[in-house]
């Protein structure tokens, strides 16, 4: 199948930082990207869908001016949480979309300390 | 909101066929039933998907009802390694895009 690659695979930084995270579709075109968040024992939860070449689209309460979602190529989406804090430590997985089927990165394991 | 239910744990022994069970009794009819599977710290796995008909590949087979209220995902020689949480979901149209609806997942314990 398709192969999507998502880095760093973890990250650790300090409350009031940046940190940014790629998703790369490598062997397929990607107009629809998917960002989610999974808190411990829970499911994944959809954050935003990213179209290429315009805004993403927010789910109801996440908050755009924090994870800022870039979608410029029909290969890449980068996800940056801003001002990182504790309760954003979470792990992060994207998604490209084929016409039929997801397929999903390895995932971002974020470390706030 | 989830559109599918499923039981939150289930334990199989390996070499047996591990019948995971699904309800989504809200389904509309052009949505596609799809199961995908999470190892622990990884991200998500396809498995299979359908809309109608019963579907087989070489990692599981589908079985949905008439209706299309319920599905059964088959495992047919479960393996220590299938051992995860395989999550059922919807697949949605939402404007232009399709989204995945996740529910909660059943966990699947694999015993020697």
């Amino acid at each position: 199948g398709a192969v999507v690659s998502q880095h760093p695979s973890w990250v650790i930084c300090k409350s009031g930082t940046s940190v940014k995270i790629e998703c790369r579709s490598l062997d397929f075109q990607a107009t629809t990207m998917f960002w989610y968040r999974q808190f411990p024992k829970q499911s994944l939860m959809l954050m935003a869908t990213s179209n290429e070449g315009s805004k993403a689209t927010y789910e109801q309460g996440v908050e755009k001016d924090k994870f800022l979602i870039n979608h410029a190529s029909l290969t890449l989406s980068t996800l940056t949480v801003t001002s990182a804090h504790p309760e954003d430590s979470s792990f992060y997985i994207c998604s490209a979309d084929s016409n039929t089927e997801a397929f999903f990165g390895q995932g971002t394991r974020l470390t706030v300390v | 909101d989830a559109k599918t239910t499923q039981p939150p744990s289930m334990d199989c022994a390996e070499g047996r066929a591990a019948n995971l069970p699904c309800n989504h009794s809200t389904i509309s009819g052009n949505e596609y039933v799809y199961w995908y599977r999470q190892i622990h710290s990884q991200g998500p796995q396809y498995i299979i998907h359908g809309l109608k008909n019963n579907e087989t590949n070489e990692m599981a087979s589908l079985i949905i009802t008439e209706d299309r209220k319920s599905s059964t995902l088959i495992l047919p020689h479960a393996t220590l390694r299938d051992t995860a949480v395989y999550y059922c979901i919807v697949r949605v149209a939402v404007y232009s895009n399709y989204q995945l609806i996740w529910g909660a997942g059943t966990k699947l314990i694999i015993k020697p």
